[in-house]
């Protein structure tokens, strides 16, 4: 299947700092990103859609201004989180569909910790 | 607004049986079904994928199946081994869109 890899794998930083997360589709290319959160024990909630070359489309109850959203070319999209706090931290899992209403594939995550 | 809902959320079973997991959708006017597998700490892994006209699909030791009309889908895991240890997924996609809603789970675990 194709491989899509998220960097960092994990991060701790601290409360007022901003983190980025980069989500890279490695053997395609994916005009759409999604980007997903995941609480402890809980089930993946997206939180947005990016759409290589526009602007982003957040879900309802996502602040567009606390988690941005850059999708600069077909390979890679950046979701920074910013002055984080730590109700921010969570699993942050980024997917990718090769092409049209296909089968999606996700990267493996990156852990956050805000402290 | 599509819902989906997965039962068991935990099943504990023995080496070797065949066990069902399910997973239910309240609108079932969907484009697709699928199911992923999540080890702990980890990203998903894809399963299978049903498209709505399908009826299942197989993977090894695994099959998918799929009824649209009564908004259900249930994933067979035959002869179930300790490395299938897990959360099952499963998620669906509505028509004209990409976005996945997905169910909260079921934690399997096999024991030895």
């Amino acid at each position: 299947g194709a491989v899509v890899s998220q960097h960092p794998s994990w991060v701790i930083c601290k409360s007022g700092t901003s983190v980025k997360i980069e989500c890279r589709s490695l053997d395609f290319q994916a005009t759409t990103m999604f980007w997903y959160r995941q609480f402890p024990k809980q089930s993946l909630m997206l939180m947005a859609t990016s759409n290589e070359g526009s602007k982003a489309t957040y879900e309802q109850g996502v602040e567009k201004d606390k988690f941005l959203i850059n999708h600069a070319s077909l390979t890679l999209s950046t979701l920074t989180v910013t002055s984080a706090h730590p109700e921010d931290s969570s699993f942050y899992i980024c997917s990718a569909p090769p092409g049209g209403l296909s089968e999606q594939f996700f990267g493996p995550g990156t852990r956050l910790t805000v402290l | 607004k599509q819902e989906v809902t997965q039962i068991p959320a935990a099943l504990s079973v023995p080496e070797g049986e065949n066990l069902v997991l399910n997973c239910s959708f309240t609108d079932s006017a969907i484009y697709n079904l699928q199911w992923f597998r999540q080890d702990p700490g980890k990203g998903l892994t894809s399963l299978l994928l049903i498209q709505s006209s399908q009826r299942e699909q197989t993977s090894g030791r695994l099959n998918a199946s799929l009824d649209k009309s009564s908004g259900r889908s249930t994933l067979y895991i035959a002869a179930s081994q300790p490395g299938d240890s897990a959360t099952y997924l499963c998620a669906v996609t509505q028509g004209g869109s990409e976005k996945l809603v997905f169910g909260k789970g079921t934690k399997l675990t096999v024991n030895p």
